[in-house]
């Protein structure tokens, strides 16, 4: 079965300051993945999405991932932290019809 | 266009009691899922649905069932509500290879 590992639960960086999320995949062959940010109380919204094609994906934001098969990772970063990026991430793979979410990166952002 | 809704957004059960969430899409989406989400644990699938009239089990399906009707709808029921039910509630229809979300019904059970 697919699953997604994230590291860390919980990454606090400084207002503009390099935002890295971990994002780690098992699969045997090479996945559609996705990031999702959620905001307190409020539905998942797609950041990113990974579907084969360019292994360097630039999503909403400013946020962008590059999947990297030879590492089986899809890791997430953003060159400047704004206060607005405060957040839950999550990291998902699908197979067949069913996506598979790692338990989430909460994202604070140090004024 | 008012995407994925839910119905509804807060309740509180006691154990034993049943109940039904609603979502609803008007994208015309053909695949809908229901998921959980619990502190430290992501999102857990319950049940999704591939068409009108199909469902089928995700990962943690014990103790809800589920009915797709009509297109737009899928329906989540409890039929005797247990406190490791507590939990926020997540519908989401899928336009391949994307899901888009709705915005949560939480649910407690006393």
């Amino acid at each position: 079965a697919q699953s997604v590992t994230q590291l860390g639960s919980h990454v606090s960086v400084s207002e503009g300051a390099l935002v890295l999320l971990r994002c780690n995949y098992s699969s045997s062959v090479p996945p559609y993945l996705f990031w999702y940010v959620q905001y307190p109380n409020q539905g998942l919204q797609l950041l990113l999405k990974y579907t084969s094609a360019a292994t360097l994906v630039k999503g909403i934001n400013g946020f962008e991932a590059e999947f990297k098969k030879s590492e089986t990772s899809f890791h997430l970063t953003k060159p400047s932290a704004h206060m607005s990026d405060a957040a839950e991430y999550f990291c998902a793979v699908i197979t067949g019809n069913q996506f598979y979410f790692g338990t989430g990166t909460s994202l604070t952002v140090i004024p | 266009n008012a995407g994925v809704t839910q119905t509804p957004k807060f309740r509180v059960l006691k154990t034993g009691q049943s109940m039904t969430l609603l979502c609803a899409q008007d994208m015309n989406h053909e695949y809908m899922y229901w998921y959980r989400q619990d502190p430290g644990m992501g999102l857990r699938l319950i049940h999704y649905s591939v068409g009108e009239g199909t469902t089928a089990k995700g990962e943690v399906p014990d103790g809800y069932n589920v009915s797709r009707l009509k297109k737009q709808n899928f329906l989540l029921g409890l039929e005797s509500a247990a406190p490791s039910q507590t939990s926020v509630y997540f519908c989401a229809s899928r336009q391949a290879p994307e899901q888009y979300f709705g915005p949560g019904t939480r649910l407690t059970v006393t």
